[in-house]
């Protein structure tokens, strides 16, 4: 079946280092490929998207390439700010023949500290 | 540019009850999906609205179903309230277009409790 699968948390990491948060995926068809985040307080917000294979989704100092070969999605960040703190969802949607289907991952909660 | 909004934010009911949740979409959008986010977990497709017709649903039973109105804002109704229907409903809007889906926009929530 399909469904997305990442690495639990909780992170801790101090402020300047190297974020990785894995993320596979299992998924018929051909997906498109997100990251969510969830700051404390509020709601869900995309943040970054890559549509096809080999495509990097970028935003906010995040990278994230659509591995098909291995069928990942890390997400990275070069050095992390106590703002970036919050919970990260992988997520997939394809469409099938009954239509759109969407998938997320259990969560991923980083905290950040200075 | 109004965001996502949803009703009520919180609502306690009892097995056996039915419930009715809303949602109304950001301007421009004429797709709303909804999802059910249980505590710890990440959120879990319901189903999707395009244009007043379903299209697309997770693995639910027929007891959760929805309605989107002319307006593109939606309703998710739960017939036969079960303990584990207790969970945070999560509506997005997004704008469709030529079977290509946009970003979607979230709300921020309905906290179910089922007693």
């Amino acid at each position: 079946g399909n469904s997305v699968t990442q690495m639990e948390g909780p992170v801790t990491l101090s402020e300047e280092a190297f974020l990785t948060i894995n993320c596979t995926y299992t998924a018929t068809g051909y997906p498109s490929l997100f990251w969510y985040v969830q700051y404390p307080g509020e709601g869900l917000q995309l943040l970054l998207k890559a549509t096809k294979a080999d495509d990097k989704g970028s935003n906010k100092g995040f990278e994230a390439t659509y591995r098909k070969e291995t069928t990942s999605f890390h997400l990275e960040k070069g050095s992390v700010q106590v703002s970036d703190s919050a919970v990260y969802f992988c997520a997939l949607t394809f469409v099938s023949n009954t239509g759109n289907q969407f998938y997320f991952g259990t969560g991923t909660s980083l905290t950040v500290i200075p | 540019e109004t965001g996502v909004t949803q009703s009520p934010t919180h609502l306690i009911k009892t097995r056996g009850q039915q419930v009715t949740l809303r949602c109304s979409s950001q301007s421009g959008h004429n797709t709303v999906s909804w999802y059910q986010q249980a505590l710890g977990q990440g959120p879990q497709f319901i189903f999707q609205y395009y244009r007043e017709e379903e299209n697309g649903r997770g693995n639910f039973p027929p007891r959760f179903s929805g309605l989107q109105f002319p307006n593109y804002s939606s309703e998710l109704n739960v017939n036969a309230l079960e303990l584990d229907d207790s969970a945070l409903y999560l509506c997005a809007s997004s704008l469709q277009l030529a079977g290509y889906q946009e970003t979607q926009y979230f709300g921020p929530g309905t906290r179910l409790l089922v007693l």
